[in-house]
């Protein structure tokens, strides 16, 4: 049972316009959230997090918002670039005793941004 | 800037035969991890380390993967005997234990298996 999806395998946006790329999730322990950027061949990028107290983070052209309520999670890229095409991979954890949580990710969201 | 450094980068082995992959984490990253990467997939934990403790390794097919980290440092992720549906990247994180920025793992380039 996947407890993260990204349930659009693929997007196509034109350069210099919004990228939204969304996750849903069903553990509601989840405390913690991150997306990795990919390039083939490569091992995942950090981009972005959020704590799950937190409702919206801004990093530059990159911000994700957090709706806990319906479990679900969206990246906005603005505005988007070429250079942006990669597979995005939304991924959750938590924390439990005093461990820290492994990251569980999704199956990722492939951008292509044309020129 | 610090990267977690793979070794090696590809690994072409034949079924039934041993392999082994190396990590070196950031410097002062107290925990480790080792994914498995199917394509199309996203990354599934095979092995957690807190220092050169496991801390989870539920996910880890122990019948035939071995994982240590000895001095707490780098570590070494071992398949025998190799199976055709072992072939994936097979990717090493580190990350600063804690709350918030702990849960950002730093993931290095990853070894390509294919299995033949």
């Amino acid at each position: 049972d996947q407890q993260v999806k990204q349930n659009s395998p693929s997007l196509s946006v034109q350069e210099g316009r919004i990228s939204i790329l969304n996750c849903d999730y069903t553990n509601s322990m989840f405390d913690y959230f991150l997306w990795y950027k990919k390039y083939p061949a490569e091992g995942p990028t950090f981009l972005i997090s959020i704590s799950s107290i937190k409702d919206k983070n801004e990093d530059g052209r990159f911000t994700v918002f957090l709706n806990k309520s319906a479990k679900h999670l969206s990246l906005h890229i603005v505005p988007s670039q070429p250079g942006d095409s990669a597979v995005y991979f939304c991924a959750a954890s938590r924390h439990y005793g005093g461990s820290q949580g492994n990251l569980i990710f999704g199956k990722g969201t492939k951008l292509s941004v044309k020129p | 800037e610090a990267e977690v450094a793979q070794s090696p980068r590809y690994k072409i082995t034949e079924k039934s035969q041993a392999v082994a992959f190396w990590c070196d984490p950031i410097s002062g990253h107290a925990t480790l991890y080792w994914y498995r990467q199917i394509l199309g997939q996203g990354p599934e934990l095979l092995v957690q380390f807190q220092d050169e403790s496991v801390v989870d390794d539920s996910q880890l097919p122990k019948d035939r993967f071995s994982a240590e980290r000895l001095k707490g440092v780098d570590s070494t992720l071992k398949i025998q005997p190799a199976e055709l549906g072992d072939s994936a990247m097979y990717l090493c994180a580190s990350s600063l234990p804690g709350t918030g920025r702990g849960y950002e793992q730093y993931f290095g380039p990853g070894t390509r298996l294919t299995v033949t």
